[in-house]
């Protein structure tokens, strides 16, 4: 149980052009997503918490603009990255959690994106 | 503000033997503990918890966490290493300064099993 699918597992998009990754809980309903980037040996940065419903609370120092985040449903956040740059590539996580599990997270298999 | 600390980059261990993957935290109130596991290019698996009770937690392939308050320490540790365990691991804590919903996580320590 507990399983988090995101869409698509990689993607190289041009510079200038907007790219979106889907999160899905697939056997759960999320009450909380959570989108990280990680960057190579290193751990993860949490860019954003997502409820259902209501906008994303994103960390100091992440464009609100530039990352776009909509929780549409209990089972599903997109982050859209708009106007990719080349140092937007990077490994994108997102996780998702539900109440009654003391908040351990359940993590997708990642996305890495190619901004070329 | 809330944080743990990995203080070993790397850790080597030769298969069959005892491993410790070392953790610290800094918390205000009652820590919830966390560890995970990161398998090359995949994304983190929920490994164990520590909420109350046991100080010894189990968790999943074989590993358990042990809480020690006194020392602020939360070790992942397993009796028999495998190759199969070579992966990144990342203790985390749940911050609840912030109400509980954000984890932070360490900066992770990569195994090495070696056969």
């Amino acid at each position: 149980g507990a399983v988090v699918s995101q869409h698509p597992s990689w993607v190289i998009c041009k510079s200038g052009t907007s790219v979106k990754i889907e999160c899905r809980s697939l056997d759960f309903q999320a009450t909380t997503m959570f989108w990280y980037r990680q960057f190579p040996k290193q751990s993860l940065m949490l860019m954003a918490t997502s409820n259902e419903g209501s906008k994303a609370t994103y960390e100091q120092g992440v464009e609100k603009d530039k990352f776009l985040i909509n929780h549409a449903s209990l089972t599903l956040s997109t982050l859209t990255v708009t106007s990719a740059h080349p140092e937007d590539s990077s490994f994108y996580i997102c996780s998702a959690s539900y109440s009654g599990t003391s908040y351990e997270q359940y993590f997708g298999p990642g996305t890495r994106l190619t901004v070329t | 503000a809330q944080s743990v600390a990995q203080p070993e980059d790397q850790v080597n261990v030769a298969e069959g033997n005892p491993l410790t993957v070392k953790c610290t935290y800094s918390v205000s109130g009652n820590p919830y503990l966390f560890w995970y596991v990161q398998y090359p290019n995949r994304g983190l698996q929920f490994l164990l918890k520590y909420i109350t009770g046991d100080n010894l937690v189990k968790g999943s392939y074989g590993f358990e966490a042990e809480f020690n308050k006194s020392q602020t320490s939360f070790h992942l540790k397993k009796p028999s290493a495998l190759v199969s365990d070579s992966a990144l691991y990342f203790c985390a804590v749940r911050d609840i300064e912030t109400g509980g919903f954000k984890t932070i996580f360490g900066a992770g320590t990569r195994l090495f099993v070696k056969a």
